[in-house]
């Protein structure tokens, strides 16, 4: 167990431009999570994939932001035309769900500035 | 609509005095319930679960907390603080039809001193 992994950490980028993230989950994990971190908050949703499949989004997912996960592995989240409110921690968890459900394992988190 | 309250900011104890981390929650249905801690530019640790059973739940690292369903909180607890316990605590409930994703509350921030 490798744990989650998320590149890169830190991403500075100026307004308008285009930016992608990677999350690789733990290996036997079937359910991907991303949640969006700002300063003094809890995380909240954003989208989940069960294997390849994108089973729900948040309204908090704009049309700028895709999301996908096209082999049930490694996710990528992409945001178009970054805005200043962009800016947060972009976290990635994953879990096994199934007769046992297990709890979301998050990795270190992707920091976007917008400058 | 399901939420998560935890009503302290910040909670500032001595080492080696008794740590309580408080949250309450409103969801419809049986919840699932869990806290995770997150240290500075880190991800967030899962601690433990509440899933059914047993209202007092054990954790990592010493934590256990209590569900109360009447009161509809789940506070974390430690007996003996450590000062490597100083960090910022969430607690988070998803519903029961659906393990998925997780209502997080705004944090606590624990700060221990020595």
């Amino acid at each position: 167990d490798t744990g989650v992994s998320q590149n890169p950490r830190h991403k500075i980028t100026k307004r308008g431009q285009n930016v992608t993230f990677r999350c690789d989950p733990i290996s036997e994990h079937n359910r991907l999570y991303w949640y969006r971190q700002t300063l003094g908050q809890g995380p909240e949703f954003l989208t989940y994939f069960q294997n390849e499949a994108q089973l729900e989004k948040s309204r908090l997912l704009s049309d700028r932001f895709s999301a996908e996960r096209p082999k049930g592995s490694f996710s990528t989240l992409e945001i178009q035309r970054t805005e200043q409110g962009d800016s947060a921690m972009y976290l990635c968890a994953s879990s096994l769900t199934g007769l046992n459900n297990q709890p979301q394992h998050f990795g270190d988190g992707t920091r976007l500035s917008i400058l | 609509a399901q939420s998560v309250a935890q009503p302290e900011d910040q909670v500032n104890v001595a080492e080696g005095n008794p740590l309580t981390v408080k949250c309450t929650y409103s969801v419809s249905g049986n919840p699932y319930l869990f806290w995770y801690v997150q240290y500075p530019n880190r991800g967030l640790q899962f601690l433990l679960k509440y899933i059914t059973g047993d209202n007092l739940v054990k954790g990592s690292y010493g934590f256990e907390a209590e569900f109360n369903k009447s009161q509809t909180s789940f506070h974390l607890k430690k007996p003996s603080a450590l000062v490597s316990d100083s960090a910022l605590y969430f607690c988070a409930v998803t519903p029961t039809d659906s393990w998925g994703k997780l209502q997080f509350g705004a944090g606590t921030q624990v700060v221990v001193t020595p």
